[in-house]
């Protein structure tokens, strides 16, 4: 079964630091995606940052990074820098190639921005 | 490129009715997931349609049901609503293979009175 753990209910974070989301995973597939997504407090839901499991470098996006520690199936999302519209929910999430293409979300990080 | 659209924005709708929701894809994106997000449950996952076949299927029951069309749009529709149902309802576009992310709408935002 797939199955993502996201452990950090809430997170603070001063404004211009850097910041850690955790996530976990667990699936029996050998290929698969990970993926984060942030949801502002408007709803929408906006795709970040992209990691495949045969991708070799942690992926980057400008200020988001994807520390990916496949051994220990941790897909962390570190913000470097935090702005105060970084303030929002964020979602890691999974697809595997075994399990039909489904996508698996966690139950999301709140991050508060503080000046 | 246009994004994904669903309408509409908002619904307010009593027990006992029922909704139909509407989702169109990124141009070229054969899958369409859909979401319901509580404060509560969080995002749960309710079906998959690729190529206007269901692929995947949460675990909701039989009054929720989907469809998708030869153009991709698909629908979703709740019927006999209780007040449970009040969420926003998110759709999901992608290509539908493992290296490709989901782009989400703005969402429906459900009310039941």
């Amino acid at each position: 079964a797939q199955k993502i753990t996201q452990t950090q209910p809430g997170m603070f974070v001063q404004e211009k630091e850097a910041v850690t989301l955790d996530c976990t995973y667990d699936t029996s597939d050998q290929s698969y995606g990970l993926f984060w997504y942030k949801q502002p407090s408007s709803g929408e839901m906006i795709f970040l940052i992209y990691q495949g499991s045969y991708d070799e470098q942690n992926a980057t996006e400008g200020r988001y990074s994807l520390n990916f520690q496949k051994a220990r199936k941790s897909a962390n999302l570190v913000i470097s820098a935090s702005q105060l519209g970084d303030s929002a929910m964020y979602f890691c999430a999974m697809r595997g190639t075994n399990t039909g293409n489904q996508f698996y979300f966690g139950t999301g990080t709140s991050l508060t921005v503080i000046p | 490129k246009a994004g994904v659209t669903q309408t509409p924005r908002y619904l307010i709708k009593t027990r006992g009715q029922q909704v139909t929701l509407s989702c169109s894809p990124i141009s070229g994106h054969r899958s369409v997931s859909w979401y319901q997000q509580t404060p509560g449950q969080g995002l749960q996952f309710l079906f998959e349609y690729f190529s206007e076949t269901q692929r995947n299927k949460g675990n909701f029951p039989g009054r929720f049901s989907g469809r998708q069309f030869s153009n991709s749009r698909s629908e979703m529709n709740v019927s006999t609503l209780e007040l449970g149902d009040s969420a926003l309802y998110l759709c999901a576009s992608s290509l539908g293979v493992s290296n490709q992310p989901q782009h989400f709408g703005d969402g429906t935002r459900l009310s039941i009175l």
